[in-house]
């Protein structure tokens, strides 16, 4: 089955660090998605990107966030200095459709575990 | 704004049949979505709704009424396995908002 695959699985940065997460989302998918947890709560919608712009941002995506598809298959998400409260569980996600037209394709990555301290 | 209401935990006993509710006030209505979260992993789809009525998937059912705005995910023949996190979550837009999740506890 196919998958959405990030790295690193964990990252430790000191505060005031730029740290980049990269995904690997699935081949034939189009919509791309950053999603965060942090520890006990509820998963955030961070940001959509399509067509190699940004589609929708969340309050969460301020200026010290950035995406970027760099190439034909990575997503990568920076974060450009980081403040302890950045820490949390960051998920991709990549769908092959929008709005009511899913083929039921929208599935997350196994996450990064990002703490700064 | 977004409101997306699901009970934070429920307990229910090896082979039983459980019934997670959701109700949702949001702007704007793409389709609702259950997912699966084990701790320290990634949410895994369990099913979407788009239009309303029943949607069954083997030991897994969701039901969704929009005018109401409520759905339930139903699970048959619990597992110990099925001991997770369930999140319901509505697509408005391009974004999945997501509730607090319910935190299912299977008993032998």
């Amino acid at each position: 089955e196919p998958e959405v695959t990030q790295t690193p699985s964990h990252q430790v940065t000191q505060m005031g660090q730029e740290v980049i997460l990269r995904c690997v989302p699935i081949s034939n998918h189009l919509y791309f998605y950053w999603y965060r947890q942090i520890l006990g709560q509820k998963v955030e919608f961070l940001v959509s990107f399509y067509n190699n712009e940004i589609s929708e941002k969340s309050e969460i995506f301020d200026d010290q966030f950035s995406v970027e598809r760099p190439d034909g298959s990575n997503f990568t998400l920076k974060i450009r200095s980081t403040k302890l409260e950045d820490s949390a569980m960051y998920f991709c996600a990549s769908s092959d459709g929008q709005g009511q037209h899913f083929n039921y394709g929208y599935t997350f990555g196994s996450g990064t575990r990002l703490t700064v301290v | 704004g977004q409101n997306i209401d699901q009970p934070t935990e429920m307990t229910a006993t090896e082979g039983a049949i459980v019934q997670i509710n959701c109700t949702y006030q949001t702007s704007g209505f793409n389709g609702l979505f259950w997912y699966q979260q084990h701790a320290g992993e990634a949410p895994t789809f369990l099913s979407y709704n788009v239009l309303d009525g029943l949607e069954e998937k083997g030991r897994f059912s969701s039901f969704l009424s929009r005018s109401k705005g409520y759905s339930y995910l139903l699970l048959k023949e619990l597992q110990m396995k099925d001991s997770a996190s369930y999140l319901c979550a509505v697509n408005s837009g391009y974004a999945l908002n997501f509730g607090k999740g319910t935190s299912l506890l299977v008993t032998p």
